[in-house]
C-alpha cells in the first residue's frame, strides 16, 4: 500500500529564518508526482510546489524548494526567509497511478 | 486560471435532512472531480472520485447511499449528504482535474457542514 508520512506534527521558526519540513513515502511505482500543499486558517488548499519523480532536479518556487531523494523515498520542503504569512498547515501528497494520498500534515508557526 | 468554487461555504442542517454541496470548475473543464472530508486538525480523506457522465467510485468505508455524488457536466459535481447525522459534521473539500494527461488537482475552498 502507498503511504505518506510526515513525522513532525508541529514546528515553529523565527521570521526570516529557514525551516525544513520532512516527508517520506512508500510506493512500488516508478512514475509518480509529489506535492506540498499549504492550508492556511482559511482552509483553502494551496499548491506550494510539485515534483515529477522522473526529474532528478529538485523543484524550486521562489522561497520554497524541495530535497527529493527518490531512492530514499524522501521529499522534504525547505522554506527560506520565512514570513508570517507562511504560518499554516502543510501537507505532503503523493500521486501515482490512482488517487492522491496525503500525509497527516505539519503545523508550521512563524514567530515574529 | 484553474479556479474551483464550492457552495455553500457553510451550512447548518437538522438531523435527518439532506444537504447538497456544489463544486464548480470556473475556467476549465474538469473530467474528474474528487470529494474529500477533513476532520479537525487531521488530513484530507478521499471519499470518492467522480468522472463526468459516469458513476462515482467510492473509497472503502464510504457509504455511497449516504453520500450521493453526481458529476453531470464537465464543470459541476454535487455531493448530497442524505439523512444527515451529527457525526456527518465535517469540512468537505472538492477538487477538480482537467483532461487526459493532467495530473494536477485544484481545490475548492471547502464547505463546513454542521448537523444539529
Amino acid at each position: 500500500a502507498q503511504t505518506v508520512t510526515q513525522s513532525q506534527p508541529e514546528m515553529s521558526v523565527q521570521e526570516a529564518e529557514t525551516v525544513t519540513l520532512s516527508c517520506t513515502y512508500d510506493t512500488s511505482e516508478n512514475n509518480y508526482y509529489l506535492f506540498w500543499y499549504k492550508q492556511p486558517p482559511s482552509r483553502q488548499m494551496i499548491l506550494v510546489i510539485r515534483q515529477e519523480a522522473y526529474k532528478q532536479q529538485n523543484a524550486t518556487e521562489n522561497r520554497f524548494s524541495v530535497n527529493f531523494q527518490k531512492a530514499a523515498k524522501s521529499f522534504s520542503l525547505k522554506i527560506s526567509d520565512s514570513q508570517l504569512g507562511d504560518t499554516a498547515m502543510y501537507f505532503c501528497a503523493f500521486k501515482g497511478t490512482y488517487k492522491y494520498i496525503f500525509g497527516t500534515g505539519t503545523r508550521l508557526k512563524v514567530l515574529a | 486560471g484553474a479556479v474551483v468554487s464550492q457552495h455553500p461555504s457553510r451550512v447548518i442542517c437538522k438531523s435527518g435532512t439532506s444537504v447538497k454541496i456544489e463544486c464548480r470548475s470556473l475556467d476549465f473543464q474538469a473530467t474528474t472531480m474528487f470529494w474529500y472530508r477533513q476532520f479537525p486538525k487531521q488530513s484530507l480523506m478521499l471519499m470518492a472520485t467522480s468522472n463526468e457522465g459516469s458513476k462515482a467510485t467510492y473509497e472503502q468505508g464510504v457509504e455511497k447511499d449516504k453520500f450521493l455524488i453526481n458529476h453531470a457536466s464537465l464543470t459541476l459535481s454535487t455531493l448530497t449528504v442524505t439523512s444527515a447525522h451529527p457525526e456527518d459534521s465535517s469540512f468537505y473539500i472538492c477538487s477538480a482535474r482537467g483532461g487526459s494527461g493532467s495530473y494536477e488537482q485544484y481545490f475548492g475552498p471547502g464547505t463546513r457542514l454542521t448537523v444539529t
